[in-house]
C-alpha cells in the first residue's frame, strides 16, 4: 500500500524558512517523479514543484521560482522541500504527490494527508 | 501556462441524479487530463487520468470525455458519497489545476 507522510508544517513569520518533509512507503520511490502541491485555506490546488526520476531534474511553480527547493533522497524514500523568504501568501495546506510516471508530463496518483504551513507575524 | 476553467462553480443536485461537470483548456492538451475528488479536511483523489481512463478501485457511475480543450466529468446515480468539489488538472505541460466544482445537496 502506498503511503505518503508529510511532516515539517508549522507557524512562521514572514521572511522566515521552513523544510518540508515527505516519508514515502510501498513502492519503488526512486522510480517515480514527485510533487508538492499546496492549497491555500478555502481555495484550489497549485502546484508547486516537481522532481523528477533519474535525470534529477526539477520544476518550479513561477510563484515560489527562487525562494523554494525542492530535493529527494532515494535512500531514504523521502521528498523534501526547503521554503525560504516565505510570504503570507504561501499559507496553505502542502501536498507530496506520487506522480504515475517519471516525469512531470503525469497524473498525481497518490497524495499525503497534508502539513499546514501558517506564515505570519 | 495553461489556464483551465471548470464550470459551474456550484451544482446542487439529489442523490440519483446525473450531473455533469466541464473543464476547458486554454490550449490543445490532447488527453492529458484528469479529475479528482476532495472531501473537506481530505486529500484529493484521483478519479480519471487520460481524460476518459477509470482510475482502480473508482466506481464505474463516474466516467470522463474529451479530448483537445474541452472534457467533461460524469457522475451517473449521484450517491451520498459523491457529494464534494471536484477538480480537473492538465498535465500537457507544467501542472495546472481547475478552480474546482462543488457538486451539494439540493
Amino acid at each position: 500500500e502506498v503511503q505518503l507522510l508529510e511532516s515539517g508544517g508549522g507557524l512562521v513569520q514572514p521572511g522566515g524558512s521552513l523544510r518540508l518533509s515527505c516519508a514515502a512507503s510501498g513502492f519503488t520511490f526512486s522510480s517515480y517523479a514527485m510533487s508538492w502541491v499546496r492549497q491555500p485555506p478555502g481555495k484550489g490546488l497549485e502546484w508547486v514543484s516537481t522532481f523528477n526520476a533519474g535525470s534529477g531534474s526539477t520544476y518550479y511553480a513561477d510563484s515560489v521560482k527562487g525562494r523554494f527547493t525542492i530535493s529527494r533522497e532515494n535512500s531514504r524514500s523521502t521528498l523534501y522541500l526547503q521554503m525560504n523568504s516565505l510570504r503570507a501568501e504561501d499559507t496553505a495546506v502542502y501536498y507530496c504527490a506520487k506522480l504515475d510516471g517519471y516525469n512531470f508530463h503525469d497524473f498525481f496518483d497518490y497524495w499525503g494527508q497534508g502539513t499546514l504551513v501558517t506564515v505570519s507575524s | 501556462d495553461i489556464q483551465m476553467t471548470q464550470s459551474p462553480s456550484t451544482l446542487s443536485a439529489s442523490v440519483g441524479d446525473r450531473v455533469t461537470i466541464t473543464c476547458r483548456a486554454s490550449q490543445n492538451i490532447r488527453t492529458w487530463l484528469a479529475w479528482y475528488q476532495q472531501k473537506p479536511g481530505k486529500a484529493p483523489k484521483l478519479l480519471i487520468y487520460k481524460a476518459s481512463s477509470l482510475e482502480s478501485g473508482v466506481p464505474s457511475r463516474f466516467g470522463g470525455s474529451g479530448s483537445g480543450t474541452d472534457f467533461t466529468l460524469s457522475i451517473s446515480g449521484l450517491q451520498p458519497d459523491d457529494f464534494a468539489t471536484y477538480y480537473c488538472q492538465q498535465y500537457n505541460t507544467y501542472p495546472t489545476f481547475g478552480q474546482g466544482t462543488k457538486v451539494e445537496i439540493k
